[in-house]
């Protein structure tokens, strides 16, 4: 049974610190991995997707991959208010649908 | 505007009726998806489909039906056999490729009074 695990939080930073989301994944096949947002209400959307070992910066969002480790972390910088949702972590290998995890809730704190 | 479009956004059923959920994108997409979520829960497969008039089940298929006659259509039939039906339900369409980036439409709130 492939499976995609997160901590379901709720995990509370303050205003401007860093953010750091983890997931780990159980088949060793995985090749991209996958990190949305999701507000309460609405539909996930794409942050950001990483198939190669090592980091992926877009603007205030990093992610990192570890295949070894099996592990994929997603950070964000100078969190915001706005940042607070549920961050959801999928993998998939090959084309085999999306294994979500059951998600991350963010709170960042004024 | 290219995307994928749910309707309707909020659905409200009887116990025992059949209802059909619409999901269409104008993006090209191959793929098409359909996942069910509960509150405080993560996304489940109900069904997908990687070419037109091609489907496989997903996760949890029992109680609902699809059809893939166009390559943009792609709708969801909750059948009176599901026994909790009431959920937020997600359409989503990838490309292809190796990143495959799947995007979702704006979902479908079913309640069954």
């Amino acid at each position: 049974q492939k499976e995609v695990e997160q901590n379901s939080g709720p995990l509370s930073v303050p205003e401007g610190a860093i953010a750091s989301l983890n997931c780990t994944y159980s088949d060793r096949g995985s090749q991209s991995f996958f990190w949305y947002r999701q507000y309460s209400g609405k539909s996930p959307e794409l942050i950001m997707f990483i198939y190669s070992n090592g980091d992926k910066e877009d603007g205030r969002f990093t992610a990192q991959l570890n295949k070894a480790s099996q592990y994929v972390s997603l950070l964000i910088r100078d969190s915001q208010p706005s940042d607070s949702a549920t961050y959801l972590c999928a993998a998939r290998s090959g084309n085999t649908p999306l294994v979500f995890g059951k998600g991350t809730r963010l709170s960042v704190i004024a | 505007d290219g995307g994928i479009t749910q309707s309707p956004k909020y659905l409200f059923r009887k116990e025992g009726q059949n209802v059909t959920l619409s999901c269409e994108q104008n993006l090209n997409h191959d793929a098409m998806y359909w996942y069910r979520q509960d509150p405080g829960q993560g996304l489940r497969l109900i069904y997908y489909s990687q070419i037109v008039n091609d489907f496989q089940k997903g996760d949890i298929a029992e109680g609902y039906s699809v059809s893939r006659e166009k390559k943009e259509s792609f709708p969801l039939t909750v059948t009176s056999a599901q026994k909790n039906p009431t959920a937020f339900y997600l359409c989503a369409s990838t490309w292809g490729g190796l990143s495959n980036e799947q995007f979702f439409g704006p979902g479908t709130r079913l309640t069954v009074l």
